[in-house]
């Protein structure tokens, strides 16, 4: 398996424009995260789903984040507009219920520069 | 409210030696898991070790094992024989319930000397 797979690694923006990370989370998961990490807050939960659907997403800082699960292969955390203190690595995660320990894949992250 | 806490923000260990970091972590669920993940200098997060609360051997994972003391609520990672790539942040985590993931300590940084 290809493992939890983030797209891109690296973005620059600046403040104002919209910004959209990708995720694809490992085949026969039925969970995925965001996750945010700064050296402030550490890591955050943003937004969690179940089988495609949101689940929880108090962790979402403003009404500018949003979330999606089209499908059980892909996700997207859009952010609009940016701001420079979402600066941060996003992170994606998936893992699989009633697994052993249900431990978190992660993706690679993405490193989000607003200037 | 589960919380993780890991008071150690850095530490140092010479190369060969062994070293603990530690972790406290405090949960009103009598069922629970506990990880340690590994974040290397090129940021991604690289699971090491679990400890189930029912477990009744500490976890080992070739050089890592972790100090599970239930009655104390701490589960620190003991790292032997510590080696220049064992350089990088180390995450203390607790598997929230159902499957909201995990929360995560503020980690501790690790430097292997040589």
């Amino acid at each position: 398996d290809a493992g939890v797979i983030q797209s891109p690694r690296h973005e620059v923006t600046e403040m104002g424009q919209e910004v959209t990370l990708r995720c694809k989370p490992i085949s026969g998961h039925d969970y995925l995260f965001w996750y945010r990490q700064t050296m402030m807050r550490g890591l955050e939960l943003l937004i969690y789903f179940n089988n495609n659907v949101p689940i929880d997403d108090s962790g979402m800082p403003e009404d500018r984040f949003s979330a999606k699960m089209p499908n059980a292969s892909f996700s997207t955390l859009k952010i609009q507009p940016s701001e420079p203190r979402d600066s941060a690595v996003y992170f994606c995660a998936s893992s699989q219920r009633g697994a052993t320990n249900e431990k978190l894949f992660f993706g690679s992250g993405t490193q989000l520069s607003v200037l | 409210a589960q919380k993780i806490t890991q008071t150690q923000p850095g530490m140092f260990v010479q190369e060969k030696e062994a070293v603990t970091l530690d972790c406290t972590y405090d949960t009103s669920d009598q069922s629970y898991g506990l990880f340690w993940y590994k974040q290397p200098s090129s940021g991604e997060m690289i699971f090491l070790i679990y400890q189930g609360s029912y477990d009744e051997q500490n976890a080992t994972e070739g050089r890592y094992s972790l100090n599970f003391q239930k009655a104390r609520k701490s589960a620190n990672l003991v790292i032997s024989a510590s080696q220049l790539g064992d350089s990088a942040m180390y995450f203390c985590a607790m598997r929230e319930p159902l499957g909201r993931g995990n929360t995560f300590g503020t980690g501790t940084k690790l430097q292997v000397i040589p």
